[in-house]
């Protein structure tokens, strides 16, 4: 079974400052991994994925993202945040081969604040 | 432009009554997919769909039914059997499997009292 794990339902930064959002999978077997972005009251909108081609991964609105196969992780972050990346973010996974019929598993979400 | 459009964006309704949420894609998606959305508890599966005519449980599939007659179409009824049914649901599509991204739609809240 796959599962996910993101750290913090709440991040609170500073313009300008670095952010950070963790995301820790479980999978049996490689996985493809995804970040969403979701604004109040709307659908989500892919931010960037992992697909085995390369374990750093750039995204759009300056994210990036980093597949740590050691740490199962696969932590967002953004040098210099800026005030309209105010939403919630969410970590999914997929477990690559199998007979898995395309599900995603979800984390809980991450709501980031950005403060003036 | 193509994309994915629910409708209504709100809908209300009386508790006891059956309601059905629109989906509709111009992707050429085979995949789509009934998420509900809670807060603080992420998105869950309710139903999904590989290809017309076919569609599988997700992980909570009861109170809920769809139906899958057009590739383009897959709405979503919340039956009077489904205990908490106000919710934010999504619809999503997908071109595949395997690293295929899902493509969301704008969303329906669902208030039932």
């Amino acid at each position: 079974a796959q599962s996910v794990t993101q750290l913090g339902s709440h991040v609170s930064v500073s313009e300008g400052a670095l952010v950070l959002l963790r995301c820790n999978y479980s999978s049996s077997v490689p996985p493809y991994l995804f970040w969403y972005v979701q604004y109040p009251n709307q659908g989500l909108q892919l931010l960037l994925k992992y697909t085995s081609a390369a374990t750093l991964v750039k995204g759009i609105n300056g994210f990036e993202a980093e597949f740590k196969k050691s740490e199962t992780s696969f932590h967002l972050t953004k040098p210099s945040a800026h005030m309209s990346d105010a939403a919630e973010y969410f970590c999914a996974v997929r477990m690559a081969g199998g007979t898995s019929y395309g599900k995603l598993t979800f984390g809980q979400g991450t709501i980031l604040t950005v403060h003036p | 432009d193509g994309g994915i459009t629910q409708s209504p964006k709100y809908l209300f309704r009386k508790e006891g009554q059956n309601v059905t949420l629109s989906c509709e894609q111009n992707l050429n998606h085979d995949a789509m997919y009934w998420y509900r959305q809670d807060p603080g508890q992420g998105l869950r599966l309710i139903y999904y769909s590989q290809i017309v005519n076919d569609f599988q449980k997700g992980d909570i599939a009861e109170g809920y039914s769809v139906s899958r007659e057009k590739k383009e179409s897959f709405p979503l009824t919340v039956t009077s059997a489904q205990k908490n049914p106000t919710a934010f649901y999504l619809c999503a599509s997908s071109q595949g499997t395997g690293s295929y991204e899902q493509y969301f739609g704008p969303g329906t809240r669902l208030t039932v009292t």
